[in-house]
């Protein structure tokens, strides 16, 4: 059983570009979390996906988009990159119960 | 004032010893509390939930205080493999719907 996969794995982009990174959830979860990681921090909650609509969102700005799609898998989308948007995103599942697993991360680095 | 606190260490201890971490929250009416182990450069993993009860995985100890709103974690035996960083996490809502609210991690060094 595969368990949260997102790609890339790596991504190197130019300031004001947009990127679009993907993520599927671990089978039988229905529930998507985004996070960002900045460097010696710990992760900060992006937003949550279920039934294909935003449940709820952290303090980040409408730069910041996401999708989810009927199969559960989701898209984070970041328009008009700044510098700080420099990190780890970090894609998590969750069944029924609190707990959230997450995927290895794509790296993006703003340049 | 950040929503979880933690010492970021690093902490440094031989292999064998005891180590305790601890951490703060602010929200009271937080649901449910993990403690999750991170490697360098890899994703966050689940270590285990913590229970008002406390609850015991092997050489790790679980501690939630609601009333102090402090959670703890004890790692006995410390070994090598040990070395990682420690985030205590805070979920605010129920089941599912809440968001994982992160420390800073707490670094962990076991040396021979």
């Amino acid at each position: 059983d595969a368990g949260v996969t997102q790609s890339p794995t790596h991504l190197i982009k130019t300031r004001g570009q947009q990127v679009t990174l993907r993520c599927s959830p671990k089978s039988g979860h229905d529930t998507v979390s985004w996070y960002q990681q900045a460097l010696g921090q710990g992760p900060q909650f992006i937003f949550q996906y279920y039934e294909e609509e935003e449940r709820q969102r952290g303090n980040f700005p409408d730069r910041f988009s996401g999708h989810q799609f009927p199969n559960y898998s989701s898209e984070l989308n970041v328009n008009a990159l700044l510098l700080g948007d420099s990190a780890l995103y970090l894609c998590a599942s969750s069944p029924t119960s609190a707990s959230q697993f997450f995927g290895p991360g794509t790296r993006l680095t703003v340049l | 004032r950040k929503e979880v606190e933690q010492d970021p260490g690093p902490f440094n201890v031989p292999e064998g010893a005891t180590v305790a971490f601890n951490c703060t929250y602010s929200n009271s009416a937080s649901q449910s509390f993990f403690w999750y182990r991170q490697d360098c450069r890899k994703e966050p993993k689940l270590l285990m939930s913590v229970y008002s009860s406390g609850n015991e995985d092997g050489r790790f100890t679980a501690q939630l205080n609601r009333a102090s709103q402090y959670i703890s974690l004890l790692i006995r035996d410390s070994k090598l493999s040990d070395s990682a960083t420690y985030l205590c996490v805070v979920n605010t809502g129920s089941g599912n719907t809440g968001k994982l609210i992160f420390g800073q991690g707490t670094t962990l060094q076991v040396k021979p």
